[in-house]
């Protein structure tokens, strides 16, 4: 199985700040990474599929990077709405794997 | 407004059985692969099982397989997982999510307990 892991596992930054998160596959997955929001209670969200495609409707303050083993998502300016927590998720090959998730609090 | 709605949790002993739905609307849903993920109290996400739209692709996490049994009835637009030989690791919110490898669409969940 592919093991994703991600960091931090948690983090705390301000309002405007920009927050970056980090995921790395075992082995390369090319670009067949999506990454997920979370809040409390909620259903999972999907922010971007493909690495960098960003998901219909998701601010344009989110971006993805990243190809290979190494990947990236970026909150250009964090706001309030922000506040929780983020997983990446392979899909290169089964069984499909999510990371442990990164929790962002607003300081 | 493309939509899926579980339902079919509980609590139930370990050994005992459960069987899943999943109602989905404002999409062709024939037309769609789509999954069981579950998250454990406190824990991140886990994959469970996959259909292809016309159910000649079935895959399952190797914690289920041999146990769970995911199927689908386009007819009635409609996702089931049934459960059967329950544990107790088993206890988890499951979601049912629309994607063939991402998932774009997720449902507000629906909880099991398992638990003597």
């Amino acid at each position: 199985d592919i093991q994703m892991t991600q960091s931090p596992s948690s983090l705390s930054a301000s309002v405007g700040d920009r927050v970056t998160i980090t995921c790395r596959a075992s082995q390369g997955i090319t670009i067949w990474l999506a990454w997920y929001q979370q809040k409390p209670e909620k259903a999972p969200k999907s922010l971007i599929y493909a690495a960098s495609s960003l998901q219909s409707g998701v601010p344009s303050r989110f971006s993805g990077s990243g190809s290979g083993t190494d990947f990236t998502l970026t909150i250009s300016s964090l706001q309030p709405e922000d506040s929780a927590t983020y997983y990446c998720q392979q899909y290169d090959s089964y069984p499909w794997t999510f990371g442990q998730g990164t929790k962002v609090e607003i300081k | 407004e493309v939509q899926v709605v579980e339902s079919g949790g509980g609590s139930v002993q370990p050994g005992e059985s459960l069987r899943l739905s999943c109602a989905a609307s404002g999409f062709t849903f024939s037309r769609d692969s789509m999954n069981w993920v579950r998250q454990a109290p406190g824990k991140g996400l886990e994959w469970v099982s996959f259909i292809s739209s016309s159910s000649r692709t079935i895959y399952y996490a190797d914690s289920v397989k041999g146990r769970f049994t995911i199927s689908r009835d386009n007819a009635k637009n409609s996702l089931y997982l049934q459960m059967n030989s329950l544990r107790d690791e088993d206890t988890a919110k499951y979601y049912c999510a629309r994607g063939q490898g991402w998932f774009d669409t997720w449902g507000q969940g629906t909880p099991v307990t398992v638990s003597s």
